[in-house]
């Protein structure tokens, strides 16, 4: 069974551009989640899905975004980048709205220049 | 506000020691904890979970307590060996609520 798939591995991009960061979970799991993490702050819940419905949200700007697709795999987004989101952003699946027992990703290097 | 507080930010161990690593929670009444290990530049892997109704639970060299008085829960790695070498995070849960992570301990076990 694949793990949890994050696409891109590594990215850089510059002030003000926007970005998309990808997530396939693993097959069966309805739940994803996304996470910011930086030396600073440790991991940041940023939101959560569930058959394409946003159960939570962290406390993040609006600039940050996501949804989830029929098939479960998800998406984020961040708009207007800063050089504060400089960081890793990892996703997590698991097999229902428990969270028990997640699976992570390897993650996104986001590097905002 | 609800918050997990993992004591050490760092631990250095000597190898064959046991590892102990400490998770605090205030304002929080966690129906679980769980235990995850993440490498540098990887995502956490998932290691124990422990229910409010269970004080204790092994798998292999790992044991987890988990005690409501204290509001506390304790991982311990017996026998520790260098490849033993990671952060630590301890995340709290509930039905209610979203899951809450400890900023991490970072272990190092020494030869």
């Amino acid at each position: 069974k694949a793990g949890v798939t994050q696409t891109p591995r590594y990215l850089i991009k510059t002030r003000g551009q926007q970005v998309t960061l990808s997530c396939s979970p693993i097959s069966g799991h309805r739940s994803v989640s996304w996470y910011q993490q930086t030396p600073g702050q440790g991991l940041q819940f940023l939101f959560e899905y569930f058959s394409e419905t946003q159960r939570n949200k962290g406390n993040f700007p609006g600039r940050f975004s996501g949804r989830q697709f029929s098939n479960s795999r998800s998406e984020m987004n961040v708009s207007t980048l800063e050089l504060g989101d400089s960081a890793l952003y990892l996703c997590a699946s698991s097999l229902d709205q428990s969270n028990e027992k997640l699976f992570f990703g390897s993650g996104t290097q986001l590097s905002v220049l | 506000s609800q918050k997990i507080e993992q004591n050490s930010e760092a631990l250095n161990i000597q190898e064959g020691k046991t590892a102990t690593l400490t998770c605090n929670y205030t304002n929080y009444s966690p129906a679980y904890l769980q235990w995850y290990r993440q490498d540098p530049g990887r995502g956490p892997v998932f290691l124990l979970l422990i229910r409010e109704n269970e004080k204790e639970k092994r798998k292999e060299r790992l044991k987890v307590t988990f005690d409501t008085t204290l509001k506390q829960s304790l991982f311990h790695i017996t026998a520790s060996q260098p490849a033993d070498s990671a952060t630590y995070l301890c995340v709290a849960g509930s039905s209610a609520s979203k899951i809450i992570f400890g900023s991490g301990t970072r272990l190092s076990i020494r030869p």
